[in-house]
């Protein structure tokens, strides 16, 4: 089974607007990250949080990490058509195994 | 350019052949990785390999075979290829200490 979940399965928001997005996990974990992947192509990694961590920034990027609820959130500020693509959250343990959810495909029109 | 290479890109098998895919990393990176996705759904370990010398089953290792030919080097082999096996490959490698590193994908296709 997967170990992260991410919410919400899909998001359509408007070229300027903040896209946000999250992702719950079971287990603990080293660290987490976040990845994009554009339609038909491999995995881009993000940002990477590590578990002593609670907010990190990149760029137009923003992640959150709250081990307490097990719970992590990606914002993506003023949002571009060329961020159209899908996110994933994955979560890093202590076995060398990174577990990927299902993603979040984020559409933003122009 | 530094990265993970796959080889091939595409690749069509009919039931019950075997082929391998190849994968290799030049930065260096003890960990390698791989990967399978379906149509809808995230990345799905298949075997992993933490360090030179060592390999791991991951949750979906049925019907595949690895080998970690050394630290650049890390090979998925179908031996008696399913339709269910029709997916995307991603091999990746890491470090640990930053993110993973993924190559572009083989489309594998099994009729």
């Amino acid at each position: 089974s997967q170990q992260g979940e991410e919410d919400p399965q899909a998001l359509s928001i408007q070229e300027g607007e903040n896209a946000t997005m999250n992702c719950s996990y079971k287990t603990s974990i080293n660290n987490l990250q976040w990845y994009r992947q554009n339609s038909g192509r491999g995995l881009v990694h993000l940002i990477l949080i590590r578990s002593n961590e609670r907010e990190k920034h990149s760029g137009r990027l923003r992640v959150t990490l709250d081990t307490s609820k097990k719970s992590s959130s990606l914002l993506i500020t003023a949002s571009r058509a060329a961020d159209t693509a899908s996110y994933f959250c994955a979560t890093d343990g202590y076995d060398y195994k990174l577990s990927f959810g299902a993603g979040t495909t984020v559409t933003v029109r122009a | 350019n530094a990265g993970v290479t796959q080889t091939p890109k595409f690749q069509v098998l009919k039931t019950g052949q075997s082929m391998t895919l190849q994968c290799a990393q030049d930065m260096n990176h003890n960990s390698m990785y791989w990967y399978r996705q379906d149509p809808g759904m995230g990345l799905r370990l298949i075997y992993y390999s933490a360090s030179e010398g060592t390999t791991d089953k991951g949750e979906v290792p049925n019907g595949y075979n690895v080998s970690r030919l050394n630290k650049r080097e890390f090979s998925l082999r179908l031996e008696s290829a399913a339709p269910s096996q029709t997916s995307v490959y991603f091999c990746a490698s890491t470090d640990r200490n930053y993110g993973y590193t993924f190559g572009s994908g083989t489309r594998l296709t099994v009729v």
